[in-house]
């Protein structure tokens, strides 16, 4: 068992729609979660992290992170084009430990 | 700030031959890290620096594969001989450390992409 697992995708959604990604994870050591979104050919970029239980917003990206059941999930809501890429999650247990990221899943949102 | 620089962008190399990869960081980034993203999965860690000192190696294919980081600025990794498993992009990340704390995510550089044949 991976210990962490995403959907692969592809995930194809009309524009403005809600898009909910997730990942589930094993290790129960994970504190710290992250979100980056990578376009093709480009490196991953950060789009969100958090510590812990609970939601962090930010604009249309809502993290939130069920530590009680090992799921974390991201919402992008009014979903653009530009929204298009490849999403990794991605998690460690803190300090300067090693992170461990998801496989990503592949988003396309259609004009 | 300017991001994480990498070089080349490409490279096409017959198995057996050695290639290398070359990064710069954020300037006063002491964290640098070098991942293997193989098509269609996620980065895996090959090696983690703090400085010019190795933190985590653990998943570095010693046998073919070597890394140094001299001065604790510049890193270079290195594959030989390369095998046509290898080909995937090489992604060179690093952070920053503020009150001894780590500043969470990491910046990635845009990445080499490796094909061996």
């Amino acid at each position: 068992q991976k210990e962490v697992e995403q959907d692969p995708g592809p995930l194809s959604v009309p524009e403005g729609a809600i898009v909910s990604l997730n990942c589930t994870y094993s290790n129960s050591a994970f504190q710290y979660f992250m979100w980056y979104r990578q376009y093709s050919r480009k490196g991953p970029e950060l789009l969100m992290y958090t510590y812990s239980s609970g939601n962090k917003e930010d604009g249309r990206f809502t993290a939130q992170v069920d530590k009680s059941s090992k799921y974390i999930s991201l919402f992008i809501r009014d979903s653009q084009p530009s929204d298009s890429a490849t999403y990794l999650c991605a998690m460690n247990s803190g300090g300067y430990q090693k992170v461990t990221f998801g496989t990503g899943t592949k988003l396309q949102v259609i004009p | 700030e300017a991001g994480v620089a990498q070089s080349p962008r490409y490279k096409i190399i017959e198995k057996r031959q050695s290639v290398a990869f070359w990064c710069n960081p954020i300037s006063g980034h002491a964290t640098l890290y070098w991942y293997q993203q193989i098509l269609g999965q996620g980065p895996k860690l090959l090696i983690q620096f703090q400085n010019n000192g190795v933190v985590d190696d653990s998943q570095l294919p010693k046998d073919r594969f070597s890394a140094e980081r001299l001065k604790g600025v510049d890193s270079t990794l290195k594959i030989q001989p390369a095998k046509l498993e290898d080909s995937a992009v090489y992604l060179c990340a690093s952070s920053l450390v503020r009150g001894g704390e780590w500043v969470y995510g990491y910046t990635f550089g845009s990445g080499t992409r490796l094909t061996v044949v």
